[in-house]
């Protein structure tokens, strides 16, 4: 069974300031990993994604994820952020072993303080 | 590259009328295509997948009779919600992938569809 966790539904940070969305996975399979940002009424944009190579994946806009496995995790960073980061962000697994299944984590909306 | 379209972008309609949404991916050729459904402030459940010219593949809950999918050719897929009722009123999204399912496949994403069953 798949599943994922995102385990803020909220995170707000001062502009400048580090981001860090924590994301976690299960999957009984070896999984791709993704994450999405989703603005106010607009579709998912493709920032990064993990798919067995490098284990750091550096993705759009200065944002890169590292897959830990031994942690089953996924957690997607900046080291500064801006005030056009403020949006909502998707941790997705995906796999194709035992039935291609995508999940979307419950997302974590990112607050950016002026 | 990889732009995919959505039209409309919002609509209006009435009880028991039919909606039809289509998605296109306008530069590239989409073997798998998915339709998501997104209600407010919570996140994107998948409705469906279809490959090109095959019928499409349902989640678990979704009514085949009421969300109808046609993926016509490598660049077009429609998702028609017959006889809509207020409970259907969401934010439908749709997927591209060139590849067929694979966990690798990355897939990009329409803007989105606002459907308002009055």
């Amino acid at each position: 069974a798949q599943s994922v966790t995102q385990l803020d539904s909220h995170v707000s940070v001062s502009e400048g300031t580090p981001v860090l969305l924590r994301c976690n996975y299960s999957s009984s399979y070896s999984p791709s990993l993704f994450w999405y940002v989703q603005h106010p009424n607009k579709g998912l944009q493709l920032l990064l994604k993990y798919t067995s190579a490098a284990t750091l994946v550096k993705g759009i806009n200065g944002f890169e994820a590292e897959f830990k496995k031994s942690e089953t995790s996924f957690h997607l960073t900046k080291p500064s952020a801006h005030m056009s980061d403020a949006a909502e962000y998707f941790c997705v697994v995906s796999s194709d072993t035992g039935g291609f299944k995508t999940i979307f984590g419950a997302g974590t909306r990112l607050f950016v303080k002026a | 590259g990889a732009v995919v379209s959505q039209h409309p972008s919002r609509v209006i309609c009435k009880s028991g009328t039919s909606v039809k949404i289509e998605c296109r991916s306008l530069d590239f050729q989409a073997t798998t295509m998915f339709w998501y459904r997104q209600f407010p402030k919570k996140s994107l459940m998948l409705m469906a997948t279809s490959n090109e010219g095959s019928k499409a593949t349902y989640e678990q809950g979704v009514e085949k009779d009421k969300f109808l999918i046609n993926h016509a050719s490598l660049t077009l897929s429609t998702l028609t919600v017959t006889s809509a009722h207020p409970e259907d009123s969401s934010f439908y999204i749709c997927s591209c992938s060139r590849t067929a399912q694979s966990r690798a496949g990355t897939q990009y994403f329409g803007p989105g569809t606002r459907l308002l069953v009055l």
